[in-house]
């Protein structure tokens, strides 16, 4: 149980485009779904954190319009990088959360390249 | 910053030896748990202690915490080649409905054959 899926695994993008990170809970209802980025040899920064049916709260010095973050439903949030640039290039991982124990569950992570 | 230290950064030791792993963070805690990541993959969680707890064991880790000193320890007893991984401290911030988790900048470990 507590299987969190992330689509796609990896994705190459011009600079300029956008792109669209799927993260599902798939056997659980998730209250709370977090996104972190990871710079190669780096820990997990908080980039955002997101309730199902509620803004998502951005931590400082991340831009909101630039990672749109949805969440839509208790198994489902999505991150869109607007615009992507070189600099965005990371490994984007989220966790979901179900509220009932301290534990949160992480995806597998999406390798976003920018070229 | 937003993050606790972890030390060392990096640590390699041969196959059999134990392996300890330090965490410092900044702020009142209610539990501090421990997560791995295998390269280029998501966390794995292996133990959560909690702020009332001073040790806590299971299989071959070893966690301990010391509040005083706003400081964790991750001991990795009889270490495999499989344990290589990164190690990484978490603690939990703010208040109900509210909360997030702060990571620690990590161990890398790799074990030896």
């Amino acid at each position: 149980g507590a299987v969190v899926s992330q689509h796609p695994s990896r994705v190459i993008c011009k600079s300029g485009t956008s792109v669209k990170i799927e993260c599902r809970s798939l056997d659980f209802q998730a209250t709370t779904m977090f996104w972190y980025r990871q710079f190669p040899k780096q820990s997990l920064m908080l980039m955002a954190t997101s309730n199902e049916g509620s803004k998502a709260t951005y931590e400082q010095g991340v831009e909101k319009d630039k990672f749109l973050i949805n969440h839509a439903s208790l198994t489902l949030s999505t991150l869109t990088v607007t615009s992507a640039h070189p600099e965005d290039s990371s490994f984007y991982i989220c966790s979901a959360w179900t509220g009932l124990t301290y534990e949160q569950y992480f995806g597998p992570g999406t390798r976003l390249t920018v070229t | 910053s937003q993050q606790g230290e972890e030390d060392p950064q990096a640590l390699s030791i041969q196959e059999g030896e134990n392996a300890t792993m330090n965490c410092s963070y900044k702020t009142s805690i209610n539990n501090l748990q421990w997560y791995r990541q295998n390269s280029g993959r998501g966390l794995v969680h292996l133990i959560l202690i909690r702020s009332n707890e001073r040790e806590k064991h299971s299989g071959r880790l070893r966690v301990t915490l010391d509040t005083s000193k706003k400081s964790s320890s991750l001991l990795i007893t009889a270490s495999r080649a499989a344990d290589t991984a990164s190690y990484f401290c978490a603690t939990r911030e703010g208040a109900s409905g509210t909360y997030k988790y702060i990571f620690g900048t990590g161990t890398r470990l790799k074990v030896l054959a």
